[in-house]
């Protein structure tokens, strides 16, 4: 099973819609990620989260709100959707410490389109 | 600040050719990582490198190759013998201490392999 998974893949919603995006986690890391992918500017970061009770705007945090449920879970919400908020959504992963500092660990994605 | 540029946009080659991707990065910290992403048309983020500002020591792996040179701020990735399967978006990313361990991408660059 995968370590990081994303629900939905894929969604298509309208304009004005409140949509949730959720992460899940199984590999026991306490930081979390956002990001959204647009054609030609990588990804960005959204919002991420180094623990429980700490939740941090990224680069772009307008029009999106985040909530940490659980070390393993960690859901964006757009509270009204927009056309340019179509993207690549991904979640993601890491621990300061270990073998595998500094690396993010990636779900598979969730495409969202806004009509 | 921060910073990660991927200059080459798009890269066609026919398969077999050697291709190199460049990456020119910013920090003024330093100790940072560098790393290389893959990301196939299926759109998973697959992780490739990931190399310690203290460490500029060329890696290789099979037919993939990493030159990271500090005096030029570069972490080039070169593939030999490129194949089809090798078509993808690459991104190149930075992760530094003052910018609290989170990643930077670069725009990509979108690799086409043709047979």
């Amino acid at each position: 099973d995968a370590d990081v998974t994303q629900t939905p893949r894929n969604r298509i919603t309208k304009t004005g819609k409140r949509i949730m995006l959720e992460c899940s986690q199984t590999k026991g890391h306490d930081r979390m990620y956002w990001y959204r992918q647009d054609p030609g500017l990588g990804l960005r970061l959204i919002y991420y989260s180094f623990d429980v009770k700490d939740i941090n705007k990224g680069e772009i945090s307008d029009g999106y709100s985040v909530s940490r449920q659980a070390q393993a879970k960690f859901s964006l919400s757009l509270e009204s959707a927009i056309p340019n908020q179509t993207a690549l959504y991904f979640c993601a992963t890491s621990d300061p410490s270990g073998d595998d500092y500094n690396e993010q660990f990636f779900g598979p994605g969730t495409r969202l389109t806004v009509l | 600040a921060q910073k990660v540029t991927q200059a080459q946009t798009e890269i066609s080659v026919v398969e077999k050719e050697d291709v190199t991707l460049d990456c020119v990065y910013e920090t003024r910290d330093t100790t940072y990582y560098l790393f290389w992403y893959k990301q196939p048309p299926s759109g998973e983020l697959v992780f490739l490198i990931r190399r310690n500002s203290f460490d500029e020591q060329n890696e290789i792996s099979g037919r993939y190759s990493w030159n990271f040179q500090k005096s030029t701020s570069s972490f080039n990735f070169t593939i030999t013998a490129s194949q089809v399967v090798d078509s993808a978006v690459y991104f190149c990313a930075l992760s530094d201490m003052e910018y609290g361990n989170k990643l930077v991408f670069g725009a990509g660059t979108i690799l086409r392999v043709k047979s």
